[in-house]
């Protein structure tokens, strides 16, 4: 199993970045995909989900506005696209695959993280 | 919104037992998992449904949840466990994670 993930981005404020995760090693359609992101120094926050058989989407209540998760079942690859960035959305941004199959339940494969640095 | 509390830090010496402890309202209720990370690397599933362990993960790493509280128990601690824990619950359509456990092997 393994989940890879887009490379380093540098947006500035206002601005949308879509980060990539191409998983392989497994049925595509069998796991959900969880998003969650991480401040330097500090936790993990969970995003949201999605499944990858239906598409249906669960998110962050405080992100719900600003977050779509998406994803592409031909190439087994998952998407999540933050608009309107402001600089504490400065994280690395992890995907997950997710055993929930109708909601978001727990991690056992995650990609590499990818850093998403808002700046002016 | 649900909520899980760790304890910022916790210090162990080398081939001791230590237990990190992760509070929320009737947790037991619920199934709490533990990811291990450690530095510059991304998080590592180490406990599953409150008391598994996963594929490749040594069985020093033990979890028990009842009542308010979920552990995880490391045996025989050793200097590569030295990283971040965090617990982790799912509630109703959301992923709740506690706030990190630094655990430092003196």
């Amino acid at each position: 199993v393994q989940l890879v993930q887009s490379g380093a981005e540098v947006k500035k404020p206002g601005a949308s970045v879509r980060v990539s995760c191409k998983t392989s090693g497994y049925t595509f359609v069998s796991f959900g995909i969880s998003w969650v992101r991480q401040v330097p120094g500090q936790g993990l926050e969970w995003m949201g989900w999605i499944s990858t058989y239906n598409g249906n989407t669960n998110y962050a209540q405080n992100l719900q506005d600003r977050v779509t998760m998406t994803r592409d079942t031909s190439s087994s690859t998952a998407y999540m696209e933050l608009r309107n960035l402001r600089s504490d959305d400065t994280a690395m941004y992890y995907c997950a695959r997710d055993w929930g199959a109708s909601s978001p339940k727990y991690f056992d494969y995650w990609g590499q993280g990818s850093l998403v640095t808002v700046s002016s | 919104s649900y909520e899980l509390t760790q304890p910022p830090s916790v210090s162990v010496s080398p081939g001791q037992t230590t237990s990190i402890t992760c509070s929320g309202d009737k947790l037991g209720d619920r199934y709490a998992y533990w990811y291990q990370q450690r530095p510059g690397q991304s998080p590592v599933l180490v406990i599953f449904q409150d008391t598994q362990r996963p594929s490749g993960i040594p069985e020093r790493f033990s979890g028990s949840n009842s009542g308010n509280t979920a552990t995880l128990t490391i045996s025989g601690t050793q200097a590569l466990d030295e990283a971040d824990y965090y617990c982790q619950a799912w509630d109703r359509d959301s992923v709740v994670f506690g706030g990190g456990t630094k655990l430092t092997v003196l």
